[in-house]
């Protein structure tokens, strides 16, 4: 089992529309949570950070964040074709504690 | 502010040669990462840095790779006798003591080429 799971996609929505990217991990004592954001061909580029159950809101994103189930989650709402990228959920390593472990993102389409 | 800058860019080599990749994070980050991301996939952890030691080379693929850093500021990666399954974007990316380890913000890249 990876440590940081994501559904690979190509996940395609239409302009507008609630984007849901999902998440999971596997350490259980892992309590600091990112989301990162990768355009093709750029580095990634941090867009949210979570550290406690709930959701938290910035703008057009939440993320939303289940210790119980080991689930983190990145709404993006009003979606747009400028949000297509490769979006990286990161947590951190409860064994290391000045590591993160990246999934290997999920690619996100959004059609005019 | 300058952000966390690499160098070379691109770099072409033929297989069996040694290269060195450079990372200079952003002035009073502690932490330094090195990661490598190949075409279409993740980023894989290679090393990180606190001050000038590495708590954690886990990552290292094998003993061909080396890093350092120095003054607690430039670090290099060295790869030896390169070989074709080497080809790929190495990362660097630096954190704060504030921002912790999650808050990373990433240079670049080089983009490693093994002939």
């Amino acid at each position: 089992q990876k440590e940081v799971e994501q559904n690979s996609g190509p996940l395609s929505v239409p302009e507008g529309a609630i984007a849901s990217l999902n998440c999971t991990y596997s350490d259980r004592g892992s309590q600091s949570f990112f989301w990162y954001r990768q355009y093709s061909g750029k580095s990634p580029e941090l867009i949210m950070s979570i550290y406690s159950n709930g959701d938290k809101e910035d703008g057009r994103f939440t993320a939303q964040l289940n210790k119980a189930s080991q689930y983190v989650s990145l709404l993006i709402r009003d979606s747009q074709p400028s949000d297509s990228a490769t979006y990286l959920c990161a947590v951190n390593s409860y064994s290391s504690a000045s590591k993160i472990i990246f999934g290997s993102g999920t690619r996100l389409s959004i059609r005019p | 502010g300058a952000g966390v800058s690499q160098s070379p860019s691109n770099k072409v080599t033929e297989k069996g040669k040694d290269v060195e990749l450079r990372c200079d994070p952003i002035s009073g980050h502690t932490a330094l990462y090195w990661y490598r991301q190949r075409l279409g996939q993740g980023l894989e952890f290679l090393i990180y840095f606190q001050g000038n030691s590495a708590p954690d080379k886990s990552g290292l693929p094998s003993d061909r790779f080396s890093a350092e850093r120095t003054g607690e500021s430039v670090s290099t990666l060295t790869i030896q006798r390169t070989q074709q399954e080497d080809s790929a974007v190495y990362l660097c990316a630096s954190s704060s003591q504030r921002g912790g380890p999650g808050e990373q913000f990433f240079g670049p890249g080089t983009r490693l080429t093994v002939l």
